[in-house]
């Protein structure tokens, strides 16, 4: 596609679910990234892909959290047993290598009730 | 821990003035610094800075690079209310873009 595609783009979760966000990159692109992004705050970094291989996970806040991409396109975000303090806009940005730009997706807004 | 500040935080000005964001920032082997717009959720890239002094220039909007002093600014000229949005300072760090550091943002309104 054209650009960086995210799904679902609302997710609400009943505390204690789990979920599961989707990420589609541009075509192409080795390097894949997903940040959290509260209300009123810049994004904050989670995680990063060199194609299949996830390189720095450092900014995941717990092992809730786990994200995959194992044919080096599509990701997924999971995370377990969802708390409130997950609640926000999570975003997944593609480049096409390691520091060019970054272009990102729709994002996804989590709820958590 | 690596630190991105943005001024002002919010700025509301008319149609047709000139604005100045401001970006600075401390952070360990300095890569490249980025600025993004924000309307609704999706961050859209604007400039990648990586070397002082070079103006990087797109129609009415530009953005230059201090890496003595540590700051960035954008500007944007004769404002349009279609440029109202958050506009984020990002910068790479430890030698490389892939885990950037982000500011908390510029809101910019305008006005017709």
């Amino acid at each position: 596609g054209a650009g960086v595609s995210q799904s679902p783009r609302y997710k609400v979760a009943k505390r204690g679910q789990d979920v599961a966000l989707r990420c589609d990159p541009i075509s192409g692109h080795v390097s894949l990234f997903w940040y959290q992004q509260a209300l009123g705050q810049g994004p904050e970094f989670l995680t990063y892909f060199q194609n299949e291989a996830q390189l720095d996970k450092s900014g995941l806040p717990s092992d809730r959290f786990f994200a995959e991409r194992p044919e080096g396109s599509v990701s997924t975000l999971k995370i377990q047993r969802t708390q409130q303090e997950d609640s926000a806009v999570y975003l997944c940005a593609s480049s096409l290598l390691l520091d060019t730009e970054a272009f990102f997706g729709q994002g996804t807004r989590l709820t958590v009730v | 821990e690596d630190k991105v500040v943005q001024s002002p935080l919010s700025l509301v000005v008319h149609e047709g003035d000139t604005v100045t964001l401001n970006c600075s920032y401390e952070v360990t082997n300095f890569r490249s610094l980025l600025w993004y717009k924000q309307e609704k959720k999706a961050p859209t890239f604007l400039f990648m800075l990586t070397s002082s002094g070079i103006e990087k220039k797109s129609g009415r909007l530009s953005s230059i690079l201090d890496k003595k002093e540590l700051f960035s600014i954008l500007n944007i000229t004769a404002t349009q209310t279609g440029d109202s949005a958050v506009y984020l300072c990002a910068v790479g760090s430890g030698g490389s873009n892939y885990k950037l550091t982000f500011g908390k943002g510029t809101l910019l309104t305008v006005n017709p």
